[in-house]
């Protein structure tokens, strides 16, 4: 089956930095979705993205499907995106997402 | 809030013993999806059902099984529960079959003891 992964596993950044997750992809993909799971296991969307860029206030998301390969940027960042980040990928006609990895960001003061 | 809900939020049960887990789905949608997040397995998919019948599988263990019912709301039943089955199951839910964003609920915490 296809493997997905993200990096960097773990992530520690000062509030008001800005980061970049990847999720790459081993076969292509249908769509992609990014989530973040908050420190009371809640997973909540972010983006619905097969290609191209969106944006959502401060974060934004990128999906080069030829390339396999998915990027999660997050500028500004705040205590209150502590978390994990998953991307997860719909494959051939399947409706099952399969997840990746994640990235465990902590923002600090 | 996803308007995907989920009940119980939390259930501690002993080895051996059956529960049963229920997910409303988002008004609209027909589809259902049950999912466990566990420590050593991260997140995985278990079983799909479409306006009632069962499209897909995933690594479901042959002690649960899952039902759509007419109200599309879902159950998904464990027994013969092991130390094992220790997890965070979600439900999630879309409008259609196949690559229709998903919306997760807020998941059901089982602890095995």
């Amino acid at each position: 089956g296809i493997q997905v992964e993200q990096s960097p596993p773990d992530l520690i950044l000062q509030e008001g930095a800005n980061s970049t997750l990847r999720c790459n992809f081993s076969d292509s993909v249908n769509n992609l979705q990014w989530f973040h799971q908050n420190p009371w296991g809640q997973l909540i969307n972010l983006f619905y993205i097969p290609s191209g860029t969106k944006q959502n206030g401060r974060l934004s998301a990128t999906t080069v499907a030829t390339e396999r390969y998915s990027l999660l940027y997050i500028s500004s960042s705040q205590t209150t995106d502590s978390g994990v980040y998953f991307c997860a990928v719909y494959t051939g006609t399947a409706s099952k997402l399969t997840f990746g990895t994640g990235t465990r960001l902590q923002v600090t003061l | 809030d996803s308007g995907v809900t989920q009940t119980p939020k939390h259930l501690i049960t002993a080895t051996g013993q059956r529960v049963t887990l229920r997910c409303s789905p988002r008004s609209g949608d027909l589809s259902v999806y049950w999912y466990q997040q566990s420590l050593d397995q991260g997140l995985q998919f278990l079983i799909q059902y479409y306006n009632g019948e069962e499209r897909a599988k995933g690594n479901i263990l042959e002690r649960f099984s899952a039902q759509q019912f007419p109200d599309l709301h879902s159950e998904l039943n464990l027994s013969s529960l092991e130390l094992g089955d220790s997890a965070l199951y979600f439900c999630a839910s879309s409008y259609g079959l196949a690559s229709y964003e998903q919306y997760f609920g807020p998941g059901t915490r089982l602890t095995v003891t």
